[in-house]
C-alpha cells in the first residue's frame, strides 16, 4: 500500500541548533500533512500542519515545508530546547479515505543541554 | 474541556481470548479513528467512522478485527480469537469533520500472553 518514509530515524542536537526531519510519501492524492510530537508513554500531540495548496507554514520556531511536486515534506525546528526531545512522526492522509493518516516510523530527536 | 478518552487503559489477556476496546471522542467530533502503534513504529490505521458508519475500514487486519460507532460517538473495537502478534497499543482520534485536526486519546496498550 502506500507509505510514507521519514529520516532520521534519530537526531541528536545540541540546545540552540536547528533540527531538521524529511519525509517522502507516495500517494499523489494526498492533500493533508500533520507533524505529531509523542513523549515517552504518552498520546501524539499535533504541532503543526499543512495542506497541499501551501508551500511553507511556520509557527514560532517550528515550520514545515512541502513540495508536492516530489512528495516530500520537512519539519524544522530552530533554537531546540532540551524540552523538543521527543518521537516526532510525520503523516500524510490517505487519498481514497478523507483524512486517515500515514505515519513515518518516526525520529527521536534528543538536545543535549 | 475534555478530550479523547479510552479504557482501559491497559488489557492483559490469553491467546484465544476475545477483547473489546472503548474510545470516548470529543464532543460533537463526527470522525473517528482507530490506529495501532507497535512499539518503535509509528501508528498504523485500522478503521475511520463518519458518523455511525465506517467510511474505510481497509487498515483493519483481518476478520478478527471489527469496530463499531452505533450513535455516532462512542466507539468499540472488537478482537476475536487474540493473538500473539495483536499486542500494541492502540489510539483512537477524533476530529470535528474529517478534514480537521484529529486529537489521539492516551491509548489502550493490549497484551496478548
Amino acid at each position: 500500500g502506500e507509505n510514507v518514509e521519514q529520516h532520521p530515524s534519530t537526531l541528536s542536537v545540541q540546545e540552540g541548533d536547528s533540527a531538521v526531519i524529511k519525509c517522502t510519501y507516495s500517494d499523489s492524492a494526498s492533500n493533508y500533512f500533520p507533524w505529531y510530537k509523542q513523549e515517552l508513554g504518552k498520546r501524539p500531540q499535533l504541532i503543526i500542519d499543512i495542506r497541499s495548496n501551501v508551500g511553507e507554514k511556520k509557527d514560532q520556531r517550528i515550520a514545515v515545508t512541502l513540495n508536492k511536486t516530489a512528495k516530500h515534506f520537512s519539519l524544522h525546528i530552530t533554537e531546540t530546547q532540551p524540552e523538543d526531545s521527543a518521537v516526532y512522526f510525520c503523516a500524510a492522509s490517505m487519498g481514497n479515505s478523507g483524512y486517515a493518516l500515514n505515519f513515518g516510523k518516526g525520529t527521536s530527536l534528543l538536545v543535549t543541554p | 474541556g475534555a478530550g479523547v478518552s479510552q479504557t482501559p487503559s491497559n488489557k492483559v489477556t490469553e491467546k484465544g481470548k476475545y477483547v473489546e476496546l472503548r474510545c470516548d471522542p470529543i464532543s460533537g467530533h463526527t470522525a473517528l479513528y482507530w490506529y495501532r502503534q507497535s512499539l518503535g513504529q509509528g501508528p498504523e490505521f485500522l478503521i475511520y467512522f463518519q458518523g455511525t458508519g465506517a467510511a474505510d475500514d481497509s487498515g483493519l487486519p483481518n476478520d478478527r478485527f471489527f469496530a463499531v460507532r452505533p450513535e455516532g460517538s462512542v466507539s468499540t473495537l472488537k478482537i476475536q480469537r487474540t493473538e500473539r502478534g495483536d499486542s500494541a497499543v492502540y489510539l483512537c482520534a477524533s476530529s470535528l469533520l474529517a478534514q480537521n485536526e484529529q486529537f489521539f486519546g492516551p491509548g489502550t496498550r493490549l497484551t496478548v500472553l
